[in-house]
Formats: structure tokens, sequence, C-alpha cells
């Protein structure tokens, strides 16, 4: 089936550093999301993407985030500076329309900051 | 706020058995969606199936059917007929039908991690 693909699937950082994590969505996907997973807690709502804008973002998606897609490249999540509370297993995903909830995931991308 | 419940940590089957997980949910909402996700040890993460709050009749994909019960806003999966590839931890989800909601954004459960025995 359709793939998304998470690069890279993990990252070791020291806290106060960048760190970018790139999502290469299915292809005729429009809308993009990112989800946040801390080990043994549930997925949570970070930001949707649609149009080239942020639609939406949970209390979650701090200041220190940005999400973009210049021209049809990787969606990407930047996280600067970094913060120990930013360790979790980051998922994007995609979607072909806004509303149906079919998600398609990556297998996420580790962040560990140190 | 929307809140999604999985109170079932693990659960244990023999291969080609029926196992049923639970999940309860809370909404404001009338109109709202609800899912099941899979995410195998590789980490993959699978869309199973879903409900319309608006629709009575218990959504079926497979050997994968739901067990809808609104008045407890209840959403339990069962799996009939499990096999090895079963063993996975299965999420539940909830979106809400709002008409300014601009996309898919999910409440997840904490997940229930099934192991399917030979």
């Amino acid at each position: 089936g359709p793939k998304v693909l998470q690069i890279p699937s993990h990252q070791i950082i020291d806290m106060g550093q960048m760190v970018t994590l790139n999502c290469d969505p299915v292809s005729n996907h429009l809308y993009f999301y990112w989800y946040k997973q801390i080990l043994g807690q549930q997925m949570e709502f970070l930001v949707n993407f649609y149009n080239g804008k942020v639609m939406e973002k949970s209390k979650l998606f701090k200041d220190q985030f940005s999400v973009e897609r210049p021209d049809g490249s990787y969606f990407t999540l930047k996280i600067q500076p970094t913060a120990l509370e930013d360790s979790a297993v980051y998922f994007c995903a995609s979607s072909l329309t806004g509303h149906t909830g079919q998600l398609y995931f990556g297998e996420g991308s580790k962040l560990t900051v140190l | 706020a929307q809140k999604v419940t999985q109170t079932q940590t693990s659960i244990s089957v023999m291969e080609k058995t029926t196992v049923t997980m639970d999940c309860v949910y809370e909404t404001q909402d009338s109109s709202y969606f609800l899912f099941w996700y899979k995410q195998t040890a590789s980490g993959e993460i699978v869309f199973l199936i879903r409900q319309d709050s608006y629709k009575k009749e218990n959504a079926t994909v497979g050997h994968y059917s739901l067990n809808f019960q609104k008045p407890k806003s209840s959403i339990g999966l069962i799996i009939t007929a499990t096999q090895i590839e079963d063993s996975a931890v299965y999420f539940c989800a909830m979106r809400e039908g709002r008409a300014n909601s601009a996309g898919n954004k999910l409440t997840f459960g904490i997940g229930t991690r099934v192991l399917v025995r030979p």
C-alpha cells in the first residue's frame, strides 16, 4: 500500500540544538500531520498542514516548532531550540482528504534530546 | 475536550480464536468518527476500520468488526479467527465532526497490546 517515509529513524542531539525531521508523504495526498508519542503514552496531535499552511495546531506545538513543505518536497518538522521534553517518537502522516480519518503513517522518527 | 480511554493494557489469545478490545470515548459533539489503528512490531501504523457516529450498523472489514454502543460511548474492536500476525498494539481514535475542522485531528487512546499465541 501507499507508504509514508520518515528520515531519520533515530536522532540523538544535545539540548538547545536544532533538529529537522523529514517526511515524504504519499504522493497524491493533500493533508499532512505530525503526531508525538512519548514512550508508554498515546500518540498526540501536534499539527496539520494543508495547501501550504498550518490549519490547526495543539498546545504541544510550541513556538520552537515549525513545519513547512517547500515546493512539494519533504514535509518537515523543525524544532529550534530543542528541550529535554521534546524526546519522543514523532510520527508523520498524510491523507487524501481532511475528514475521513484514514491517515497513512510513517514509521516514526525517534528523537532523543540529551 | 475529547478523550479516548483504553483500559486493557495487554491481551493474550490463542491463534484462531476471537479477541475483543474495549474503548470508551468522551466528546461534546453530536457528530464524530471513530477509528481503530494497528501498530506492528516494526512501528508501522495501519488504519483498520472506521465507524461514523450517525450510522447504527456496526462496521465490518475482513476479520475486523466493531461493537458500537453509542449510549455507552463505547466502540469495541473484535478480531475473529486471529492469526499470529495480528499480534500488535491496537489504538482506538476519535475525530470530532466539527464543520470547521480543517483536517484529521485524531485523539488516540493509549493502546492495547495483543499477543496471539500459536
